[in-house]
């Protein structure tokens, strides 16, 4: 365990269904990041939030919802899939945004049928 | 802007060869440079990393110089071994705006005995 857990591992999901991606640090960071890893595709930052406030969305769909109740919480909310979206979700948290020491979690496969 | 390009996997190599996996950036500003490794079924770890120009970053046997005069910081190891298959990341952040992490494709190295 990194110290960024996150749930679930795996997950399979229609593309009418709803389903939801938890992240979860006690590392005591203040900055948490949602990356999605597709195959041959650089990592992707999707969202950024600091001290619970989204920084950053970079361009990302709206059936993609962030979501940050606290500090050591992120969720991605899932509404209307495409398969396209199937990848590997990864999580991360740093001291705060700018800082450099990153810690990322196993990730959530995701695959949209 | 900022962007890493690395060698295209998949790289498969003798344990106790000569690994070379080669990666350019192009960053704004003065960007620190890491390499981060993804072992199967699980998440990012960071390797080793360099800050400014001519420093070399190092541990577990493998390192990358930065090369300002080259935008490169290609990633050795003198002699892998089968423990050493993973995902090797080459990662940058730009040091200006919000210094977000920004990733290449991945190289996929695989050891065999």
């Amino acid at each position: 365990e990194t110290g960024v857990t996150q749930t679930p591992r795996h997950l399979v999901m229609g593309m009418t269904n709803k389903k939801s991606l938890k992240c979860e640090q006690h590392l005591g960071h203040n900055a948490m990041y949602w990356y999605k890893q597709s195959a041959k595709k650089p990592l992707e930052l999707m969202f950024v939030y600091n001290f619970k406030e989204q920084t950053e969305n970079n361009s990302v769909p709206s059936r993609f919802s962030p979501e940050c109740p606290n500090s050591s919480h992120l969720f991605l909310h899932l509404h209307t899939l495409q398969p396209e979206d199937s990848a590997l979700y990864l999580c991360a948290s740093s001291p705060q945004q700018g800082t450099e020491d990153y810690t990322f979690g196993s990730g959530t496969r995701l695959t949209v049928v | 802007g900022n962007s890493v390009t690395q060698m295209e996997g998949p790289v498969t190599l003798s344990e106790e060869a000569f690994l070379t996996i080669n990666c350019t950036y192009t960053a704004t500003g003065y960007p620190s440079l890491f390499w981060y490794v993804q072992y199967p079924g699980e998440g990012l770890q960071l390797l080793l990393k360099a800050t400014k120009a001519d420093d070399k970053g190092s541990n577990k046997g493998f390192e990358a110089t930065y090369r300002k005069e080259t935008t490169s910081f290609h990633l050795e190891k003198g002699s892998v071994q089968v423990s050493d298959s993973a995902v090797y990341f080459c990662a940058l952040t730009s040091q200006t705006g919000a210094n977000n992490l920004f990733f290449g494709t991945g190289t996929r190295l695989t050891v065999i005995p």
